[in-house]
């Protein structure tokens, strides 16, 4: 079945340990999203790549980082986590065009925990 | 810029009995998207029910269906036969159709409870 799928699911990091979390798809999309999500909230995106290029929301921290090898993959860079970036991290794709209707699939999500 | 609101954060129902929840959104566009989606608590965000703008008709997935009041702004979901795995968190979200790759705006999320 095509998916997003993340891994690793859960991840535990030391305070200012950079840490990379991956998400890959074969769902061929386009678009890759990397949100944020702390408990009972909505996710907050952070950044999203169209094809290859980068789009930073203007609030996201420049301590995250991303990068899209290829179309399967995306990585979510954390250079020096804090407390307070322990949160789900969830990645989403969708299929951008005239012909598509724009809904974004989600992986599971990582778990970060940071210590 | 786009806004949603979910005025319930929290509601509950008995199996088999239909809910509604509420979802209102203020934008100045005319071509969009709505879409509801559910986050149980194994927290994998799933597509429920998706509607287009230009669409007068509500949309319908099985036990799911949606009141669309484009000139109220308002997006409604109804859950019919509701069973123990409806359960979870429910995001309301607007898409602008005017812009390539861009954001999904979500609502704070309604919490639904399903009582046997």
């Amino acid at each position: 079945d095509a998916m997003v799928i993340q891994n690793p699911r859960y991840q535990v990091t030391q305070f200012g340990k950079p840490v990379t979390l991956s998400c890959s798809q074969t769902l061929n999309h386009n678009v890759m999203y990397w949100y944020q999500q702390k408990s009972s909230q909505a996710p907050k995106l952070l950044f999203h790549y169209y094809d290859k290029d980068f789009n930073n929301e203007a609030d996201t921290p420049d301590n995250f980082q991303s990068r899209r090898p290829n179309t399967s993959f995306c990585f979510l860079d954390i250079r020096s986590p804090g407390l307070g970036d322990a949160a789900m991290y969830l990645c989403a794709t969708s299929r951008e065009g005239r012909k598509y209707s724009y809904e974004q699939y989600f992986g599971p999500g990582t778990r970060l925990t940071v210590t | 810029a786009q806004t949603v609101t979910q005025s319930q954060p929290e509601m509950s129902v008995q199996e088999a009995e239909t809910v509604t929840l509420s979802c209102t959104y203020d934008t100045s566009e005319s071509d969009y998207y709505l879409f509801w989606y559910k986050q149980p608590p194994s927290r994998q965000m799933i597509l429920v029910i998706r509607q287009e703008a230009y669409k007068q008709q509500n949309a319908t997935e099985n036990r799911f269906s949606v009141n669309f009041q484009k000139a109220a702004k308002s997006f409604s979901l109804k859950i019919s036969d509701s069973q123990l795995g409806d359960a979870a968190m429910y995001f309301c979200a607007y898409r602008s159709r005017e812009t390539s790759g861009s954001r999904l705006t979500f609502g704070e999320g309604t919490q639904l409870t399903v009582n046997p």
